[in-house]
């Protein structure tokens, strides 16, 4: 199982905003950079956010990220029914199992 | 624009080697980046397997390093994945993609394939 703990779902209406968190340790999260994946139902991930709070080109300021210890969060302002979608965040843990860990994701529901 | 296309059979018997291939356009490999397989079994999570340098050099999921093996082509712009004694626990959608490095770790991922279904069954 993941070493990064995010809420099996999160929702809310149209216009609102909602923050997904992602917990993990001083060997992941504590000290490596954060990135955040949106994953549109039947494709592929496509990452929204990378060093724990910048946007790709492309990808509009509703969408923002935040690192606070061993905790990130991912926060998408003036919901869309485009946003559903699962969201999973991303880190490198550096533990005597070096890996790239994700987390176990998030289910957003535009209600 | 980077794009990334993955190849190789839908269907493996249990115990078999699992392939596929990885190939990569609008970028040379050689040029930089890592290059990178994740896998999502159906209805589930994200799990990295493992990324590759065009030198050569590899990092693997230590979970499956033991099966795992990942190679490149920089003539054919291109990089596999070889997993071996497959069971139905393998069964996933495997991805490729380009991996940004902060040294010295694994920094993200993007692009991403459109990913490909192989289904472990006899």
């Amino acid at each position: 199982q993941s070493v990064l703990t995010q809420p099996p779902s999160v929702s809310a209406a149209p216009g609102q905003k909602v923050t997904i968190s992602c917990s993990g340790s001083s060997s992941n999260i504590g000290n490596n950079y954060v990135s955040w994946y949106q994953q549109l139902p039947g494709t592929a991930p496509k990452l929204l956010i990378y060093d724990n709070n910048k946007r790709p080109s492309g990808i509009p300021d509703r969408f923002s990220g935040s690192k606070s210890g061993t905790s990130a969060t991912l926060g998408i302002t003036g919901l869309q029914t485009g946003d559903e979608a699962d969201y999973y965040c991303g880190t490198w843990d550096s533990s005597l199992s070096a890996s790239y860990v994700f987390g176990t994701g998030t289910k957003v529901t535009v209600l | 624009q980077v794009q990334l296309q993955e190849s190789g059979p839908g269907l493996v018997k249990p115990s078999e080697t699992l392939s596929l291939t990885c190939t990569v356009s609008g970028y040379s490999i050689s040029s930089g980046y890592y290059w990178g397989w994740i896998r999502q079994p159906p209805g589930k999570g994200l799990e990295w397997i493992g990324s590759i340098y065009h030198s050569g050099s590899t990092y693997y999921n230590p979970s499956l390093k033991s099966r795992v093996t990942i190679s490149v082509d920089t003539s054919k712009n291109q990089f596999s994945l070889k997993l071996s004694s497959v069971t139905a626990a393998d069964t996933a959608v495997y991805y490729c993609a380009r991996v940004t490095v902060v040294v010295p770790a694994m920094g993200w991922f993007d692009p991403w394939g459109q990913g490909t279904l192989v289904t472990v069954s006899s």
